[in-house]
């Protein structure tokens, strides 16, 4: 079955570390997004790619950093200056790159840091 | 102002009932509209898309646009207990090259049995 496919499900980390999330994609889609979701607020974007070795930030992208080196994979990285990492994090992709795609998202990682 | 406003809820309905499920909009640019439903601890998933003005049906479900209006619903009929999820409505504009869909903050639905 395609899908996106997030790991681990469950992270925690103290702070100051740096911390990645995988996510892998076997669905063929060119363009691929992180979101960060928490109570209250909806689904805010963090980096978007549309091409290998392309990427963009978007509306929240301080303290994150991404890699797009395969067309499958996307890790965002969490770094220590992000101010409140503990969230509910999102990875999607969508065949097109233009507003008419529809996202297929993954399971989530819940990050936890204390 | 939020580009898209959805009441968060949580909206209760006893099993049956026709849930009516709403977003609205300020940026007449929106043509992709979509819903998506999310259970708990769980990624979205789409549950429909409708292309500008119109209705579209996929079994109890239906939404509906109004783009003269900037209101967007979904339609749930014969509400079940697994209908139980947060909804989350989306859209986006043809000119967006970027793909960015514009989220609202979801509504949480509880169908009590």
């Amino acid at each position: 079955d395609g899908g996106i496919t997030q790991s681990p499900k469950y992270l925690f980390r103290k702070e100051g570390q740096n911390v990645t999330l995988s996510c892998e994609q076997n669905l063929n889609h060119d363009a691929m997004y992180w979101y960060r979701q928490d109570p209250g607020q909806g689904l805010r974007l963090i980096y978007y790619s549309q091409i290998v070795n392309d990427f963009q930030k978007g509306d929240i992208a301080e303290g994150y950093s991404v890699s797009r080196e395969k067309k499958e994979s996307f890790p965002l990285t969490v770094t220590s200056a992000q101010k409140n990492p503990t969230a509910f994090y999102l990875c999607a992709s969508s065949q097109g790159r233009d507003g008419d795609s529809p996202l297929h998202f993954g399971n989530g990682t819940r990050l936890t840091v204390t | 102002q939020k580009e898209v406003e959805q009441d968060p809820g949580p909206l209760s309905v006893p099993e049956g009932a026709i849930v009516s499920l709403n977003c609205t909009y300020s940026n007449s640019a929106f043509q992709y509209f979509m819903w998506y439903r999310q259970y708990s601890r769980k990624g979205p998933e789409l549950l429909m898309y409708t292309y500008s003005s119109g209705n579209k049906e996929d079994g109890r479900f239906t939404a509906q646009v109004d783009k003269s209006s900037k209101y967007i619903s979904l339609f749930i009929r014969d509400s079940q207990p697994s209908d139980s999820a947060t909804y989350l409505c989306a859209m986006s504009a043809p000119s967006s090259n970027t793909g960015k869909l514009i989220f609202g903050q979801g509504t949480t639905l509880q169908v009590k049995p």
